[in-house]
């Protein structure tokens, strides 16, 4: 298995700009999650989704932060307009329903809004 | 509320056991995990312990599980300087959401 894909790996964008990350979780996983990483605020949840479904949004920001999940095997983060406080390493991770439902995380996309 | 909380640093010598702290405040908690993230890198699972267990031991890492004073501990034998990393602690709530929640890290330093 390819693990979770996140793209791209790195983006650096003007502030205002519109910017949109990816990720393609494991597949038959039922739930995905979106993350934002940094020194300040550790790790932050800011989205997950069952079988494609918001469940808790409760993380995301501010109004400038959506994200879809059109299927199960892609979702996407937008953040619109971006402002250099959004300046983060983003993660999306993936786990199955059953079990131990431990996440798997992908390798992030580092976002720097200048 | 739900919170879990680490010690930020933590720095040994190579071949010295490491032993890594974390408390956690839901007693319901099901499930506690430890991930490790290197430079660069997402989290990665390393080991958890289901809430009715006290110790699990995988290789060089043993976990205790203290639920009564709800802390958690990872040690890792003969520490490497490839043990170099971040490690969260992290519990999964007993609400029945699927959600984790994680502590803040422990930057681990190995010195040769």
């Amino acid at each position: 298995d390819a693990g979770v894909i996140q793209s791209p790996r790195h983006e650096v964008t003007e502030m205002g700009q519109e910017v949109t990350l990816r990720c393609k979780p494991i597949s038959g996983h039922d739930y995905l999650f979106w993350y934002r990483q940094t020194m300040m605020r550790g790790l932050e949840l800011l989205i997950y989704f069952n079988n494609n479904v918001p469940i808790d949004d409760s993380g995301m920001p501010e109004d400038r932060f959506s994200a879809k999940m059109p299927n199960a095997s892609f979702s996407t983060l937008k953040i619109q307009p971006s402002e250099p406080r959004d300046s983060a390493v983003y993660f999306c991770a993936s786990s199955p329903l059953a079990g131990v439902a431990e996440q798997y995380f992908g390798p992030g996309t580092r976002l720097t809004v200048t | 509320g739900e919170d879990v909380e680490q010690s930020l640093f933590l720095s040994v010598r190579e071949g010295d056991s490491s032993v890594i702290n974390c408390t956690y405040t839901d007693s319901s908690s099901t499930y506690l995990y430890w991930y490790k993230q290197e430079p660069g890198a997402g989290l990665q699972l390393l080991t958890y312990i289901f809430s009715n267990m006290d110790m699990k031991q995988d290789q060089r890492l043993t976990v205790l599980l203290n639920k009564k004073d709800k802390h958690l501990s990872l040690r890792i034998a003969d520490t490497q300087t490839g043990d170099s990393a971040i490690y969260f602690c992290a519990e999964r709530p007993g609400s029945g959401f699927q959600k984790l929640v994680f502590g803040t890290g422990t930057r681990l330093l190995v010195s040769p």
